[in-house]
């Protein structure tokens, strides 16, 4: 929705790393949101970025580049139960209003 | 407990009936909001309230009207249904309508819609 792409589908081994894609080309930016989204269930807040640069926040880190219109999400030492869908916001100024990628559904094999 | 209550978890509906999708939340949040998913695409904004007043609206049929009868209620009634209108219908509240705070959303467990 609104410009904002992510791949649909990405796999990884546990005890490794994923990387979630993110690109967004919004006619404005003010903020940036992961969540995560398990099948049949709602949307779970993950992280918020609207500085340049990455967030560390232990299993989960992101990334922004504002002048890219990118963002990724990096989940680390993997776990079985971090397979789920891994959605991308973006809060464009003057709307109260959060547009949503449509997923990058990751599966995590033993 | 859930903190955000939707009701109910599945409906199954005619063709040109109508429906009201219950959302009720208790975080002490002043902004709640309506998305809509449907499979295989992103979730959809429909609504936003803030202090039980509008905010925005991006759902283009009049069908779909929002109810906000107390500040922690916010409402979906949906006339005339029609079999594309079935998806599940997320209720959402973030603290406040503005700011930094929309982008943290608490998302309830959804209402699941089929239209025959």
């Amino acid at each position: 929705g609104q410009g904002v792409e992510q791949p649909d589908n990405l796999m990884s081994v546990e005890g490794t790393f994923a990387r979630v894609n993110c690109t967004y080309s919004t006619s404005g930016f003010n903020g940036l949101s992961w969540y995560q989204q398990r099948e049949g269930h709602a949307p779970v807040f993950l992280s918020y970025v609207v500085l340049d640069g990455l967030k560390d926040s232990g299993h989960f880190s992101t990334f922004l580049s504002r002048s890219n219109g990118y963002s990724y999400l990096l989940l680390t030492e993997l776990q079985i139960k971090d397979s789920a869908s891994y959605l991308c916001a973006v809060r464009e100024p003057n709307y109260n209003v959060l547009y949503f990628g449509s997923g990058t559904k990751l599966t995590v094999e033993p | 407990d859930p903190k955000i209550i939707q009701k109910p978890k599945y409906l199954v509906a005619v063709t040109g009936s109508e429906k009201i999708l219950i959302c009720e939340q208790y975080l002490g949040h002043n902004a709640m909001y309506w998305y809509r998913q449907s499979a295989k695409k992103p979730l959809e904004f429909m609504f936003s309230y803030s202090y039980q007043k509008l905010m925005d609206n991006q759902t283009a049929s009049s069908r779909f009207q929002p109810q906000s009868s107390k500040k922690n209620h916010l409402d979906l009634q949906i006339t005339a249904l029609k079999p594309d209108d079935s998806a599940t219908y997320f209720c959402a509240s973030s603290q406040d309508g503005w700011g930094s705070s929309q982008n943290t959303l608490y998302f309830g467990a959804g209402t699941r819609l089929s239209v025959l």
